[in-house]
């Protein structure tokens, strides 16, 4: 079994600043990594995803993020925000195929709301 | 190409009544999926498919029954709704090893 916690449930930053959404993962065999956001009203959307490889990952509307093995960490970066990025994040964690997960859905943290302030 | 959709919307029912949630998608995949989301709680998953005819139990369970007759369909079902299931619902879709695709929701509010 896995869990994900996302440590702000809400985070306020200036337009035009950096910002970092933080998400923590446990599991006990190999995982797969993804953040995916909401807007208002709307279903999930896919930012990014760790599947293999490099540990740094390029995501849509310019978000990045860090897997970090050793701190069972996955952060969400975004170097300069726009007021358009308002929106509620999820982390979420899958078992790998090879770990026999995969199939029997996403562990998703409880989300945190990135409110970008003009 | 319309990615997965679910029907109704919106929708309210009163406690004890009846109701079907159809989720469709055109992608082929074989793994489907139902989940809650509860303010403050993210996603949590209900039941899910494998494949056509197959099903099984997520994390919240409970009041809800699946089928999955065709490949490309994945039906919830509400015996008896109570206030506790009011939320939105979300399915979604994926192939092994890839993301999961998502619907766009559907409101249920349980009075």
């Amino acid at each position: 079994a896995q869990s994900v916690t996302q440590l702000d449930s809400q985070v306020p930053v200036f337009e035009e600043a950096p910002v970092e959404l933080r998400c923590n993962y446990s599991s006990s065999v190999s995982v797969y990594l993804f953040w995916y956001v909401q807007y208002p009203n709307q279903g999930l959307q896919l930012l990014l995803k760790y599947l293999s490889g490099s540990t740094l990952v390029k995501g849509i509307n310019g978000f990045e993020a860090e897997f970090n093995k050793s701190q069972t960490s996955f952060h969400l970066r975004k170097p300069s925000v726009h007021i358009s990025d308002t929106a509620e994040y999820f982390c979420a964690v899958s078992g790998t195929m090879y770990s026999g997960g995969g199939a029997d859905g996403l562990t998703f943290g409880k989300g945190t709301h990135l409110i970008i302030q003009p | 190409n319309a990615g997965v959709t679910q029907t109704p919307k919106f929708r309210v029912l009163k406690t004890g009544q009846s109701m079907t949630l159809l989720c469709a998608q055109d992608m082929n995949h074989e793994y489907m999926y139902w989940y809650r989301q509860d303010p403050g709680m993210g996603l949590r998953l209900i039941h899910y498919s494998v494949g056509e005819g197959t099903t099984a139990k997520g994390e919240v369970p409970d009041g809800y029954n699946v089928s999955r007759l065709k490949k490309q369909n994945f039906l919830l079902g509400l015996e008896s709704a109570a206030p506790s299931q009011t939320s939105v619902y979300f399915c979604a879709s994926s192939t092994q090893g890839t993301e999961q695709f998502f619907g766009p929701g559907t409101r249920l509010t349980v009075l």
